[in-house]
């Protein structure tokens, strides 16, 4: 069975600080993995990981996959209050379906 | 990226009345949406794939009586909860890919704002 865990399940930091999310995934036929934003409605889409060992980063975020590991993270630097959100990652099986696990909720205190 | 619109943001029934919720494409033709729900602080669960044209496509253990899938245009799709019960309350959720993503292998989806739907 297909399944994506994220970990940890929630974390609280203060401004300033560098936090990491874990999401390791068993999905057959993986295509990629996803990263996405949810705050109080829709996810909002941050990256897409295809390939092992690439970082991607926009801003002060990034991501890198391990295809040999099943597992991404997804590291925030300088962490703001704005950056609180549940962030959940997806795996793709096949050509669409998108596994997701539970999310991390991350809270900044000011 | 691509628009989804979701219509109603939420709304409150009675138990035993059924809710629609309409999915739309705004910019591009989905030929494939999908259906999620997702529980307080929980993840998004998905339901159902619906294809224009066609039968949607249950999960296991989704009721495909109860929760009734349309999908007759390239930018319509409609989930109705038939005899809503308060167990039924949750945040529904709709996404897509474009039909010119249709032989992508790799491409992110694109999620409506969502129905928060409460059952009393």
């Amino acid at each position: 069975e297909d399944k994506v865990v994220q970990s940890p399940l929630s974390l609280v930091v203060h401004e300033g600080d560098t936090v990491t999310l874990n999401c390791s995934y068993e999905v057959t036929n993986f295509r990629s993995l996803l990263w996405y934003k949810q705050e109080k409605k829709a996810p909002t889409f941050l990256f897409m990981l295809t390939s092992s060992g690439i970082e991607k980063k926009s801003g002060r975020l990034s991501s890198i996959l391990d295809k040999k590991e099943l597992f991404s993270i997804l590291n925030i630097t300088a962490t703001q209050t704005g950056d609180s959100a549940v962030y959940l990652c997806a795996g793709i099986r096949g050509t669409y379906k998108y596994i997701f696990g539970t999310g991390t909720r991350l809270k900044v205190l000011a | 990226g691509a628009v989804v619109s979701q219509h109603p943001s939420w709304v409150i029934c009675k138990s035993g009345t059924s809710v629609k919720i309409e999915c739309r494409s705004l910019d591009f033709q989905a030929t494939t949406m999908f259906w999620y729900r997702q529980f307080p602080k929980q993840s998004l669960m998905l339901m159902a794939t619906s294809n224009e044209g066609s039968k949607a496509t249950y999960e296991q253990g989704v009721e495909k009586d109860k929760f009734l899938i349309n999908h007759a245009s390239l930018t319509l799709s409609t989930l109705t909860v038939t005899s809503a019960h308060p167990e039924d309350s949750s945040f529904y959720i709709c996404s897509t890919k474009g039909i010119q993503d249709k032989e992508a292998l790799n491409t992110e989806a694109f999620f409506g704002q969502g129905t928060r739907l409460t059952v009393v």
